[in-house]
């Protein structure tokens, strides 16, 4: 079945460190990939998104790269704040029929020590 | 402009009762989706419904039902609830047509005892 594997589970870095979420997907067909940040009580927010016709998007401190071949895709945080410690959820739009479905990855518990 | 709006935002039920869950959109999108999250697994897709009238079974359907009342609406139901369904439960909501982000709801966060 369709699925998405997010990788690491936590992480840590200092304050103004990168940080880097990697997730993979199996369904080739998939062409839209989202990045959620959800911080505690909260809902998860979308933060930055790719289609699978472009290789790169940045927007300020956050970017994400796409490689279709290997299907994977990640997230890149740099000089990161203390505001950005939250849960990112990373997904992949798969479309097995008439219909779109959504499906996340596993989620990375950020921590970023001041 | 509400957004998603899910009700109620906490619960808690006897193991073997039933409830429903209820979700409303008004940003005219065709999809709607139920997620459940639990520690460490992320968000687990339950059903989704591509338009009124029709629903899939996502990853983990087992005990539940849905009903995709009309293209605002929703609900989700647990007809015989069980302590492995207390979790935190979202609903979401998207456009197919345009391929974008999906806007989730506050949450319900289910306790079964």
């Amino acid at each position: 079945g369709e699925n998405v594997e997010q990788h690491p589970s936590t992480l840590s870095v200092q304050e103004g460190d990168s940080a880097v979420i990697k997730c993979t997907y199996s369904d080739s067909a998939s062409n839209y990939f989202p990045w959620y940040k959800q911080e505690l009580g909260k809902r998860p927010q979308l933060i930055i998104d790719i289609r699978s016709n472009v290789g790169e998007k940045k927007d300020q401190r956050i970017a994400v790269t796409l490689n279709k071949t290997a299907k994977h895709f990640s997230l890149h945080i740099t000089e990161t704040q203390p505001e950005d410690s939250a849960v990112y959820f990373c997904a992949a739009s798969i479309r097995p029929d008439s219909s779109y479905k959504l499906i996340f990855g596993s989620g990375t518990r950020l921590l970023v020590r001041p | 402009n509400a957004g998603v709006t899910q009700t109620p935002k906490f619960q808690v039920l006897k193991t073997g009762q039933s409830m429903t869950l209820q979700c409303a959109q008004d940003m005219n999108h065709n999809s709607m989706y139920w997620y459940r999250q639990d520690p460490g697994m992320g968000l687990r897709l339950i059903y989704y419904s591509a338009s009124e009238g029709t629903t899939d079974k996502g990853e983990v359907p087992n005990g539940y039902n849905v009903s995709r009342l009309n293209k605002r609406e929703f609900s989700l139901r647990l007809e015989s609830a069980a302590p492995s369904q207390t979790s935190v439960y979202f609903c979401a909501s998207r456009s197919d047509y345009l391929n974008t982000e999906a806007f989730f709801g506050q949450g319900t966060r289910l306790t079964v005892v």
